[in-house]
C-alpha cells in the first residue's frame, strides 16, 4: 500500500512537448522529494521541497509543493529523450528518516 | 568517490532457500535504509539503521526477513525460506547524517539486487 498516488502512470510524448506529473496524498509530509530512476539503477534525487507552496526550478524541470504539503507536481518544459525514465515522488514523515514512495510515472520521450 | 554498492546484482533462488544480500554504503554515512521494489512499483521501506542500531524495522514483511549492520558500515539483508512473493529488487540507500534536516537526508541509492524466487 502506497500513501502517495502518482499520475499518470505512463506518459509517452514527442521531444519538445511539455508535461506535468502529479503526486497526491491524503497525508501531510514534512518534506517531499522527487527522484528519477533508470532501468537497472537506483533512484537519483532531483530535488527536495520542504515548505508549503515552495517552487523549485532545475533547468527545464519545475517542482511545486502544495500549500497543505499533501501534494506536489513536476513540470518538464521542452522534454528531451534524455528525460526518459521512471519519476518517483517520496514523502518523509516528521523524523525525515522514513520515506514513502509513490508508484512512479514512467516517461518516454521520443525523438 | 565510490557510491553505494550492492551484491550480488542478481540472485536466483529456489523456493525455500535462504539468501543474503549485501550493501556497502558510502564511507562515513551514518544512516542506511533497505527498500523493496516490486516490478512496476515504487520502492517500499523495509528498515532503517543509524550506525549499528536498527531504529525502525516496521516495513519488514515477515519474520523471515532479518537485517543487520553490526559495525555500523556494511549491512546484510537476509531472507529465510524464500517465497515467490519475495521476488523483487532490493535497494539499499545511505545518507550522511542523522540530523532531522532534509539537506542532510539525501539518500544515495545503490543499483539494487534483483531477487528471483522460482
Amino acid at each position: 500500500t502506497q500513501l502517495l498516488e502518482q499520475s499518470p502512470q505512463f506518459l509517452s510524448i514527442q521531444e519538445g512537448e511539455n508535461l506535468t506529473v502529479y503526486c497526491n496524498s491524503s497525508s501531510v509530509f514534512s518534506s517531499l522529494q522527487w527522484y528519477r530512476q533508470e532501468p537497472g539503477e537506483g533512484p537519483v534525487l532531483l530535488v527536495t521541497v520542504v515548505t508549503g507552496g515552495e517552487v523549485k526550478k532545475l533547468k527545464r524541470l519545475t517542482f511545486q509543493f502544495g500549500d497543505a504539503r499533501k501534494d506536489s507536481s513536476l513540470h518538464i518544459t521542452a522534454a528531451q529523450p534524455g528525460d526518459t525514465g521512471l519519476y518517483l515522488c517520496a514523502g518523509a514523515e516528521d523524523n525525515f528518516n522514513k520515506f514513502y514512495f509513490g508508484s512512479g510515472t514512467k516517461l518516454n520521450v521520443k525523438p | 568517490g565510490a557510491g553505494v554498492s550492492q551484491s550480488p546484482r542478481y540472485k536466483v533462488a529456489k523456493r525455500g532457500q535462504d539468501v543474503a544480500l549485501r550493501c556497502d554504503p558510502i564511507s562515513g554515512h551514518v544512516s542506511l535504509f533497505w527498500y523493496q521494489q516490486a516490478l512496476g512499483q515504487g520502492p517500499e521501506f523495509l528498515t532503517y539503521f543509524q550506525n549499528e542500531a536498527q531504529l525502525d524495522k516496521s516495513g519488514l514483511p515477515s519474520d523471515r526477513f532479518f537485517a543487520e549492520r553490526p559495525e555500523g558500515s556494511v549491512s546484510t539483508l537476509k531472507i529465510q525460506r524464500t517465497q515467490q512473493e519475495d521476488s523483487a529488487v532490493y535497494l539499499c540507500a545511505s545518507s550522511r547524517d542523522r540530523a532531522f534536516i532534509p539537506v542532510y537526508n539525501e539518500q544515495f541509492f545503490g543499483p539494487g539486487t534483483r531477487l528471483t524466487v522460482l
